[in-house]
């Protein structure tokens, strides 16, 4: 089915251990962006790209690195987890932007427990 | 900078009566888009409506309309006929169309739709 996929969709890790977090879509978007949601809030931007090769920061992007060397994947990764990145993370895409074509698409989550 | 603001942390509407949502924006930008998403207890972000900065009509979708005020900088999300399956967060959302398209969200709503 056409969308994003994300991998893992659980995992539990220790305080210090590394992990990443594949975010891959097959629409051919353009721009890609991972978001944390944390109990009761709402979605925080956490990096993004507007294309294969390249990435900014986003709202809230201490402790994590990211990477877009294909145009379809975009890697979160978590260098050193701790208990505060606990949290719901999501990936989004959306084309090139336009009047008729103007949607995001969301993963279903990856849900993260650091302990 | 963009901002989203949802003044209702829960809200209680008896099944088939009308509920509305509060979002209210804060941006400098001429050309802006706003959305509106569900996400039911299993997670999942779903999409419900979208209203363009320069749309003359406020958007319908179904059961859903979004009341655009653009003077006043709101964009209520309005359920005509709530039912049970209504029962979800709902976030507000904008997206900044020029540069790499970032989607701003407000904290987000519970709705709980009781029989």
């Amino acid at each position: 089915n056409a969308g994003v996929t994300q991998t893992p969709k659980f995992r539990v890790l220790k305080t210090g251990q590394s992990m990443t977090l594949l975010c891959a879509q097959d629409m051919n978007h353009e721009y890609m962006y991972w978001y944390r949601q944390d109990p009761g809030m709402g979605l925080r931007l956490i990096h993004y790209s507007v294309g294969e090769g390249t990435t900014a920061k986003g709202e809230v992007p201490d402790g994590y690195n990211v990477s877009r060397l294909k145009k379809q994947n975009f890697l979160l990764g978590l260098e050193s987890a701790a208990p505060s990145q606990t949290s719901v993370y999501f990936c989004a895409s959306t084309p090139f932007p336009d009047r008729a074509n103007y949607g995001y698409t969301f993963g279903s989550g990856t849900r993260l427990t650091v302990v | 900078a963009q901002k989203i603001t949802q003044t209702q942390p829960g809200m209680f509407v008896q099944e088939k009566e009308a509920v509305t949502l509060d979002c209210t924006y804060d941006t400098s930008d001429p050309s802006y888009g706003l959305f509106w998403y569900k996400q039911p207890s299993s997670g999942e972000m779903i999409f419900l409506i979208y209203q363009g900065s320069y749309d003359q009509q406020n958007a319908t979708e179904g059961r859903y309309s979004l009341n655009f005020q653009k003077a006043r900088k709101s964009a209520n999300l309005v359920i005509s006929a709530s039912q049970l399956g209504d029962s979800a967060m709902y976030f507000c959302a904008m997206r900044e169309i020029q540069g790499a398209q970032k989607l701003v969200f407000g904290q987000g709503t519970r709705l709980t739709i009781n029989p």
